[in-house]
């Protein structure tokens, strides 16, 4: 069973740039979820998508960050302009639902996006 | 504010050795304690822990929560180079899925 895929794996980029990352979760998961890691800290919700609709986009800087899940399946995630403090890991997850499994989630390798 | 505090923070041993790793938590509406493993990559999932009392065992890795105290170890016995990585705790919270980390535990097992 193929992975979380996550594209592009490494990007720099200068502050008030804009940036996009793509997602692809697992065949079949219906929830998709976008974190920010940054250096020291543990992930943080920024957005969760359940089939094409959001669940839950309470942490998402809205003035700059923008996310959306066309069709249900393939996520990108837009950050415009970019700030230093945007600088972190931005990892993908996706799990299955309903019940308890929904907590399993399974991450993509992750973008490192270094705002310069 | 849900808060999940994990410790150490960093903890260095040589192989052989046994590790206790620490998770405390205060989460409204819980549902589910989960620890994961994160190398150079994405964090991979080892176990989920729903009632009390239950040990949940994976090799050389074990894991037990109390949901009186709010808090769950992970250990690791007999450690080995490939065991360093950042252990994080996470908690699920609600019907929706969500999960609240915490900041993680940066385990490096010297040869």
């Amino acid at each position: 069973e193929a992975g979380v895929a996550q594209s592009p794996r490494y990007k720099i980029i200068e502050k008030r740039q804009s940036v996009a990352f793509w997602c692809n979760p697992i065949s079949g998961h219906a929830t998709l979820y976008w974190y920010q890691q940054i250096l020291g800290q543990g992930p943080k919700l920024l957005i969760q998508f359940q089939n094409n609709g959001v669940v839950d986009d309470s942490q998402l800087p809205k003035d700059r960050f923008s996310a959306e899940r066309l069709k249900g399946v393939d996520s990108t995630l837009k950050i415009q302009p970019a700030k230093l403090e945007d600088s972190a890991v931005y990892l993908c997850a996706s799990s299955i639902r309903p019940g308890l499994k929904t907590y399993e989630q399974y991450f993509g390798p992750g973008t490192r996006l270094t705002v310069t | 504010e849900d808060k999940v505090v994990q410790s150490p923070l960093s903890l260095v041993v040589h192989e052989g050795d046994t590790v206790t790793l620490n998770c405390s938590y205060e989460v409204t509406n819980f549902r589910s304690l989960l620890w994961y493993k994160q190398e150079k990559k994405a964090p991979t999932f080892l176990f989920m822990l729903t009632s009390s009392g239950i040990e949940k065992k994976s090799g050389r890795l074990s894991s037990i929560l109390d949901k009186k105290e709010l808090f769950s170890i992970l250990n690791i016995t007999a450690t080995q180079t490939g065991d360093s990585a950042i252990y994080l705790c996470a908690v699920g919270s609600g019907n929706t899925g969500k999960l609240i980390f915490g900041q993680g535990t940066t385990l490096q097992v010297k040869p």
